[in-house]
């Protein structure tokens, strides 16, 4: 099975900063296999990026996702009040199903 | 617009059975599979599960392999989630989500666009 970890566990940053958030895969993914969630306490997941850099419809171009092989990067460019919340990164393992990261928490500073 | 709803809160004592529903529409059903997805309070996100609603198969959480069953009703576009011989740590909230398999350029492409609200599941002696 394959391992999502992310990091780092919480980020503390401020309005208007930028965010990098890592998610690293204990073997390699395939690219198309990756996609990032935002929760909001007492919300649903929601699906941010999916292919590991296509935006999800309506999703504001501040959000991007890159990345291949065992290391995949969500970046938030200039963060929106609205933007702190906890994000998870998930992958597809064939027969095995899916795996989430343990999430990272993006609070204010 | 696209959406899932699913039931009510419940309350379940040790060794019971909860069974969850998700009732979908804006899509059509048959197109998609289902995967369901469970949050224990304070915790991560966990994979239970998956069905096509196109031909009822499934794929199990190895975890949950035994006590687990999906199933669909196409008639009502619905899903269900049974999860049996329930135990204090599967207190949790239950979403369902639309399983999105897309085949594009060559690639296929998994992730979950749509999701329930969630059902809180309390497993209390």
């Amino acid at each position: 099975e394959i391992v999502l970890t992310q990091s780092p566990g919480t980020l503390s940053l401020s309005p208007g900063e930028r965010a990098t958030l890592s998610c690293r895969a204990s073997q390699s993914v395939s690219s198309s296999y990756l996609a990032w969630y935002q929760q909001k306490p007492g919300q649903a997941p929601r699906l941010l990026i999916y292919g590991a850099s296509s935006r999800a419809t309506g999703i504001p171009d501040r959000f991007s996702g890159s990345g291949s092989g065992t290391d995949f990067t969500l970046t938030i460019s200039r963060l929106e009040p609205e933007d702190f919340a906890v994000y998870y990164c998930q992958q597809y393992g064939s027969s095995l199903g899916y795996t989430f990261g343990q999430g990272t928490k993006l609070e204010i500073k | 617009q696209v959406q899932l709803v699913q039931s009510g809160a419940e309350v379940k004592k040790p060794g019971a059975s909860v069974k969850v529903s998700c009732k979908a529409s804006g899509y059509t059903f048959t197109s998609y599979g289902i995967s369901w997805v469970r949050q224990a309070p304070g915790q991560g996100l966990e994979w239970m599960g998956w069905i096509s609603a196109y031909n009822g198969n499934t794929n199990y959480a190895q975890k949950l392999q035994g006590r687990v069953t999906m199933t669909t009703d196409t008639s009502t576009s619905t899903a269900y989630m049974e999860l049996r011989s329930l135990r204090s740590d599967d207190t949790a909230v239950y979403y369902c989500a639309r399983d999105q398999r897309q085949l594009y350029a060559g690639y296929y492409y998994y992730y979950m666009d749509v999701w329930g609200k969630g059902t809180t599941v309390t497993v209390s002696s």
